[in-house]
C-alpha cells in the first residue's frame, strides 16, 4: 500500500505571495491532518479534515486554510506569506482520526 | 540534513547498546501515547503506541513503558543500530480529541 505523498517537496516563495500544498493520504484513509514543523516551535497542529469537513483546527491565523476532496486528498493554502511561515509542512493520514497517523515526507517551504 | 529542533536533548550511544529515550507529559487526562522517529529529510514515522490502560507494550526491538503516576513515558530500543539515529518524538492525546500534542524530541546518535 502506498504511503502518504506530498507535493511539492520543496518550494521557495517571497513575502506576500500565496502557496498551495497537496497531500494524498493512504488509500482508504479518510482523516487528513496538517502540521507545521519549525526548529523553534516543533510540531504544531494546523487542522484536520474528515469526509471533506474541517473537524479540528489549531491555533493558527486565518491565512492558513485547507480543504479536502471527495477522494480524501487534501490541500492547504497559506495566503500573504510571511518570513515566519518558513517551515516543514507535514500531512498525516489515518482511517478515521482516532487511530494511528501516518506522515508524509513533508513540503519544505522557504519564504524569502 | 534538516534540523527538526534547536537545543534538542541528545542521547549518544554505541552500536549494540540499549537506548532509553524519556518523555514527560503534562496532561493527566491523556490516554493515548505514540512514539515517532524522524530521520533527516523525512516525515515522522510511527514506531509504537500505548493506551493508558497498559503499562508496557513491546514491538520489534522496541518497548514503550508508561508510568501514569509520574506522567512519564519511555522508549527502549534494544541493540541500537546506526540506522536508529534520528530524532524521536513522543505524542499524547486525550480521549475524544483527534489532535496529538508532540514533545520537542530527543536526538539519538548511534556510533558504529
Amino acid at each position: 500500500k502506498a504511503g502518504v505523498t506530498q507535493t511539492p517537496r520543496y518550494l521557495i516563495k517571497t513575502r506576500g505571495q500565496q502557496v498551495t500544498l497537496s497531500c494524498s493520504p493512504i488509500s482508504g484513509h479518510r482523516s487528513v491532518s496538517w502540521y507545521q514543523q519549525t526548529p523553534g516551535q516543533g510540531l504544531q497542529f494546523l487542522f484536520e479534515y474528515f469526509s471533506e469537513t474541517q473537524r479540528n483546527k489549531g491555533n493558527f491565523p486565518g491565512r492558513f486554510s485547507g480543504r479536502q476532496f471527495s477522494n480524501s486528498r487534501s490541500e492547504m493554502n497559506v495566503s500573504t506569506l510571511e518570513l515566519g511561515d518558513s517551515a516543514l509542512y507535514l500531512c498525516a493520514s489515518s482511517f478515521n482520526g482516532d487511530d494511528t497517523q501516518y506522515f508524509g515526507p513533508g513540503t519544505r517551504l522557504t519564504v524569502l | 540534513g534538516e534540523s527538526v529542533g534547536l537545543h534538542l536533548p541528545t542521547l549518544s550511544v554505541q552500536e549494540g547498546d540499549n537506548s532509553i529515550i524519556n518523555c514527560a507529559y503534562s496532561n493527566s487526562a491523556s490516554d493515548y501515547f505514540i512514539w515517532y522517529k524522524q530521520e533527516s529529510g523525512k516525515g515522522p514515522q510511527f514506531i509504537i503506541d500505548i493506551r493508558s490502560n497498559m503499562d508496557k507494550r513491546q514491538g520489534q526491538r522496541v518497548t514503550v513503558l508508561l508510568n501514569k503516576t509520574v506522567k512519564h513515558l519511555s522508549l527502549q530500543i534494544a541493540a541500537t543500530q546506526p540506522g536508529d539515529s534520528a530524532v524521536y518524538f513522543c505524542a499524547e492525546r486525550t480521549g475524544g480529541s483527534y489532535i496529538p500534542t508532540f514533545g520537542r524530541g530527543t536526538s539519538l546518535i548511534v556510533h558504529p
